[in-house]
């Protein structure tokens, strides 16, 4: 019953490969979140995808891609990984105009 | 541009006393400051959250305090437990349900 999950727990990859992180919320939300939490602990906002409206932090390369099949998924797709990609990877989920956003347990990424 | 600065980073207090943390933001648009907390390996979790129209919000052992005229608000937590020991994450948001923009993290541990 866990409201959101996110698959893989861990990630071990070489430089250059491509890969994805799936998230699945049960919550009947309908905006989702993917976040990066770099090795000390700084979280940063990726994207935030609503039904139809994706937002895009600029900071955020474009090797990095969400793509949700439905309201209750977003996965992330990353390309061409890089050493500096290693971190661990948040989905959340909330609703639109709903102030808390619940937090996925994270995927641990390591690029070798 | 870090938009949200929080202190102290790490933060030691005995069992029993007040852990206090502090941040500040920049952006007089944001409306909305949650806390969120962090126990190692798990994903964040809401804590409590303000909103500008008021100085004050208690929970528990936990109150934010908030002055809207500093654009400053901080985390009490009164008789501090063991089981508080985690990173605590200021943020802030335009309008509930957008990205959040956290502040750097604060790693709390309570002695017994």
């Amino acid at each position: 019953d866990t409201a959101v999950s996110q698959t893989p727990k861990y990630l071990v990859t070489q430089m250059g490969n491509d890969k994805s992180i799936k998230c699945e919320q049960n919550l009947g939300h309908d905006t989702m979140y993917w976040y990066k939490q770099d090795s000390k602990k700084f979280l940063k906002i990726m994207f935030s995808y609503n039904n139809k409206e994706l937002i895009i932090n600029e900071t955020v390369p474009n090797r990095f891609s969400p793509k949700s099949p439905d309201k209750a998924h977003l996965n992330l797709h990353i390309n061409s990984l890089e050493l500096g990609d290693s971190a661990v990877y948040f989905c959340a989920s909330s609703q639109f105009s709903g102030e808390t956003q619940y937090f996925g347990p994270g995927t641990r990424l390591l690029v070798l | 541009q870090q938009q949200v600065k929080q202190s102290p980073q790490s933060l030691i207090v005995q069992k029993g006393g007040i852990s206090i943390i502090n941040c500040a933001y920049e952006n007089t648009a944001f409306d909305y400051f949650p806390w969120y907390q962090q126990f190692p390996g798990k994903g964040p979790a809401l804590l409590i959250a303000i909103r500008p129209d008021v100085s004050e919000k208690k929970e528990g052992r936990f109150t934010i305090s908030f002055n809207k005229s500093a654009k400053q608000f901080s985390l009490h937590i009164m008789d501090s437990q063991p089981g508080d020991s985690a990173t605590y994450f200021c943020a802030a948001n335009i309008n509930a349900g957008n990205m959040l923009t956290f502040g750097g993290g604060t790693r709390l541990m309570v002695k017994p």
